[in-house]
């Protein structure tokens, strides 16, 4: 079955620089959610997207961006990177079409290293 | 307080044995549970999820949930060395658009 998809899966970053991350959903899956892993931490919840509008916000700096296409992908823009933005980054998608719980799953996610 | 609280272990095991892993949340309104199994450096991958009260099995895996007293366990029976993981626990909160909310993980050692 297909997965969700990420890319890039590694990402090396100089400080003030930017990044995009993009992430592909499961096919029919409508929502995507980002989140952020720091060694040895919990994912933190960023941002989520349904139907291309932004259905939820978390722990999200305001350097950060994202955006869902007509498509359903969703890129996730990083701004003046800083040390501190090195972690893995994951992208999880669902289905709010099937009338139960909009069960997560998760992409390989992106390592982001900033130097 | 974290809303969902873990203990993060290691928890060991032996081999063939019994693997208990637990989760408690703050909110009431919580309505859904899973259990996400993460090795080092790659995703979360969604072992089970539970709605209601009682147990729910699924091969080795056996999830429960207390709503009463905001419990959720998972239990893997026969643990086996590729067990050897963090186990996640997450809840949904009601509504529309959830929001998950992550425990800080599990650490499980299953020792050969």
């Amino acid at each position: 079955a297909a997965g969700v998809i990420q890319s890039p899966r590694h990402l090396i970053k100089e400080k003030r620089e930017t990044a995009t991350l993009k992430c592909y959903p499961i096919p029919r899956h409508d929502t995507v959610y980002w989140y952020q892993q720091g060694p040895g931490q919990d994912p933190q919840f960023l941002i989520s997207f349904y139907e291309k509008m932004q259905s939820d916000k978390g722990s999200i700096p305001d350097r950060f961006s994202a955006q869902q296409f007509s498509d359903y992908h969703s890129e996730l823009n990083m701004s003046s990177l800083e040390l501190g933005d090195s972690a893995l980054y994951f992208c999880a998608s669902s289905a709010t079409w099937t009338g139960g719980t909009d069960t997560q799953y998760f992409g390989p996610g992106t390592r982001l290293t900033v130097l | 307080q974290k809303e969902v609280e873990q203990n993060s272990g290691p928890l060991s095991v032996p081999e063939g044995a019994i693997a208990s892993l637990n989760c408690t949340y703050s909110d009431r309104g919580s309505q859904s549970f899973f259990w996400y199994r993460q090795y080092s450096g790659k995703s979360p991958e969604l072992i089970m999820f539970i709605y209601s009260n009682g147990d729910k099995e699924d091969g080795r895996f056996t999830a429960q949930l207390n709503k009463a007293s905001q419990y959720v366990s998972l239990l893997i029976r026969d643990s086996q060395p590729s067990d050897s993981a963090t186990y996640l626990c997450a809840v949904a909160n009601s509504g529309g658009y959830q929001k998950v909310t992550f425990g800080t993980g599990t650490k499980l050692q299953v020792i050969p």
